[in-house]
């Protein structure tokens, strides 16, 4: 019963890779989240999609392409893979934009040799 | 960007005392604050919140308390377990700020001595 899933748990690649990362949340929620997670922990949005429209997009590299098919999904698209690439990505989602709870997915651990 | 200075706070308790961990925040029209705990190798996990319209509320074992003129947010854990051995981590962000844009603070590891 896995409310907000995440594929891979883990994911090695070489620099230079183009790669994805999957996420599907079942809360029928309209709002998903990207969060990017360094060595130190320190946790910062990267996007969020309302109904599938981009409403944050907080200076990401434009190598990082998010993708929403539909409402319960928010893939993520990482093109030249660098080293300063590699942490944990966490994907969240919850019932709208507007002070509501967020519920995040067990992450992806990049790593970027 | 990345987060820059020395390694994450450590709070290391005895099983059965009180912890309190603290956190400032840094918008002074940050409206909803939120606790996460995160235990190793897993995503946050929602504790619990607070408006700005409050200055206390209760959870479960757990009081979060805000005092907004000094931008200060603690999490209170009543008779610490084991199990809440974890890194905890503060938010803030604005209710009607469209996105649900929140900004997390630094982390503090709690450790739970048995």
């Amino acid at each position: 019963d896995t409310a907000v899933s995440q594929t891979p748990k883990y994911l090695v690649t070489q620099m230079g890779n183009d790669k994805s990362i999957k996420c599907e949340q079942n809360l029928g929620h309209d709002t998903m989240y990207w969060y990017k997670q360094d060595s130190k922990k320190f946790l910062k949005i990267m996007f969020s999609y309302n109904n599938k429209e981009l409403i944050i997009n907080e200076t990401v590299p434009n190598r990082f392409s998010p993708k929403s098919p539909d409402k319960a999904h928010l893939n993520l698209h990482i093109n030249s893979l660098e080293l300063g690439d590699s942490a944990v990505y966490f994907c969240a989602s919850s019932h709208s934009g507007t002070g509501d709870t967020q519920y995040f997915g067990p992450g992806t651990r990049l790593t970027v040799l | 960007g990345e987060s820059v200075g020395l390694h994450l706070p450590t709070l290391s308790v005895q099983e059965g005392d009180n912890s309190i961990i603290n956190c400032a925040y840094s918008n002074s029209a940050s409206d909803y604050f939120i606790w996460y705990k995160q235990e190793s190798g897993k995503g946050p996990q929602f504790i619990i919140d607070i408006r700005s319209n409050m200055d206390k509320r209760q959870g479960q074992r757990v009081t979060v308390l805000l005092n907004k003129t000094v931008k200060h947010l603690s999490l209170q854990i009543a008779a610490t377990q084991p199990g809440d051995s974890a890194v905890y981590f503060c938010a803030e962000g604005l209710i009607y700020n469209q996105g649900g844009k929140l900004i997390f603070g630094q982390g503090t590891e709690l450790s739970v001595k048995p």
